[in-house]
């Protein structure tokens, strides 16, 4: 029972690096979801997928681009890395918008 | 965007002591609610799902008031191990997405 696999768990990146943290689920869900959350702080979302082919904007997509070519990959990707984006990405997907999201177990990025 | 409300807390309650937390929530069309519960530096992981009727697991009990558009989550007996953040969530009717509470923290001491 995979359910939502994150890769990778740790990374650290200097100022202006690119990087694309990876997401994959193997329950057929048709939503996914990118959150990230910052230390004592709650989760905001940065980007969502409704199916294949379909992103859309979250709360906080500034500074990050999304794909999702199939219904089992859904990518992060930070182009130009800033300080304000260290934090703790979760990756999410759920069968419809109103059932519970299953996530996976994060990925730590430190900006330096 | 709708907004769901906790408080922060922390709660410090001792074992087996019962909890209660609230968290309300402003849009009257929420359909589905959920709490989630998310231990230190790990992943938020579903508790339970928040039915009309009320619903019991255990320990747990979860309470919807749509009258005045508040869920509830009650601990009885709690242990050492149900130390963690609880977060509330909420469906808004017309998203496409769940909306997160900030959670409220639980600490259990001997």
């Amino acid at each position: 029972n995979a359910g939502v696999t994150q890769t990778p768990k740790f990374r650290i990146l200097k100022i202006g690096q690119s990087m694309t943290l990876q997401c994959t689920q193997d329950m057929n869900h048709n939503y996914m979801y990118w959150y990230r959350q910052d230390p004592g702080m709650g989760l905001k979302l940065i980007y969502y997928s409704v199916g294949a082919g379909i992103t859309d904007k979250g709360e906080v997509p500034n500074g990050y681009n999304v794909s999702r070519s199939t219904t089992e990959d859904f990518p992060l990707r930070l182009e130009l890395a800033a300080p304000s984006q260290t934090s703790v990405y979760f990756c999410a997907s759920s069968p419809q918008r109103n059932q519970p999201q299953h996530f996976g177990d994060g990925t730590r990025l430190s900006i330096l | 965007r709708k907004e769901v409300e906790q408080d922060p807390g922390p709660f410090n309650v001792p074992e087996g002591a019962t909890v209660a937390f609230n968290c309300t929530y402003s849009n009257s069309a929420s359909q589905s609610f959920f709490w989630y519960r998310q231990d230190c530096r790990k992943e938020p992981k579903l508790l339970m799902s928040v039915y009309s009727s009320g619903n019991e697991d255990g320990r747990f009990t979860a309470q919807l008031n749509r009258a005045s558009q508040y869920i509830s989550l009650l601990i009885r007996d709690s242990k050492l191990s149900d130390s963690a953040t609880y977060l509330c969530v909420v469906n808004d009717q017309g998203y496409s997405t769940l909306t997160f509470g900030k959670g409220t923290m639980l600490l259990v001491s001997p």
